[in-house]
């Protein structure tokens, strides 16, 4: 399987102020044939189930504030949520789906500073 | 609304099966894939595995294999995930969540069901 790594586990940001959440895969998941990398990024509330914010690492799910980006390419991997707001608590995770088995990062705590 | 509308939470003993719901409405069911992964106390999102709804086969996480088993009932527009086996290790929020045709990201998912393995 491959092993999806964030970094860091969590962090707190002021209201307004830039974060940033890394990926790693432990092999690419750009596929050659249509140049796409299968790597999503969730919001998981409390009591919630996830949320998709971003596939295709860079392309936003319908309705997805702008403040919220996606990056990277290969193996690397950046959410960034560029002004964060008081309902952006919540742990985010990276998910590939490049394979059958569909394998999720940790996971990344983000709390207001 | 498209949605995904699981089967309500579950006290299961050690060594004993249990079988979660997950009915969907507001779509073709049988034109998507439906996936399980479940929420463990203090540990990541965890892939068990998945059904093509349309055709019914399945695959299953390796580290599930021989105790899980994905169904899915067409008439009914629902999927079914069965852990048998159960240890408190078990103890988990278990959620189905939707796949689109030629594979993609999970767009849709269903609230969650909490199954509790205790003595």
């Amino acid at each position: 399987d491959i092993v999806m790594t964030q970094s860091p586990d969590s962090l707190a940001v002021s209201l307004g102020e830039r974060a940033t959440i890394n990926c790693k895969s432990s092999q690419s998941v750009l596929y050659g044939s249509n140049n796409q990398n299968y790597l999503a990024w969730y919001q998981q509330k409390p009591g919630q189930p996830p949320k998709l914010l971003i596939y295709w690492a860079s392309t936003r799910e319908s309705g997805v504030p702008d403040r919220f980006s996606g990056s990277g390419s290969g193996t690397d991997f950046t959410l960034t949520i560029s002004s964060l707001q008081a309902e952006d608590v919540a742990v985010y995770y990276c998910q590939q789906y490049y394979t059958t088995s569909k394998t999720f990062g940790q996971g990344t705590k983000v709390e207001i500073k | 609304q498209v949605q995904l509308v699981q089967s309500g939470a579950e006290v299961k003993k050690p060594g004993a099966s249990v079988k979660v719901s997950c009915k969907a409405s507001g779509y073709t069911f049988t034109s998507y894939a439906i996936h399980w992964v479940r929420l463990a106390p203090g540990q990541r999102l965890e892939w068990m595995g998945w059904i093509n709804a349309g055709n019914g086969d399945t695959y299953y996480s390796q580290k599930f294999q021989g105790r899980v088993t994905i169904t899915r009932d067409t008439s009914a527009s629902t999927a079914y995930v069965e852990l048998s086996s159960l240890s408190s290790e078990d103890t988990a929020v278990y959620y189905c969540a939707r796949d689109p045709p030629g594979g993609g990201p999970f767009d849709i998912w269903g609230q969650g069901t909490v199954v509790t393995v205790s003595s």
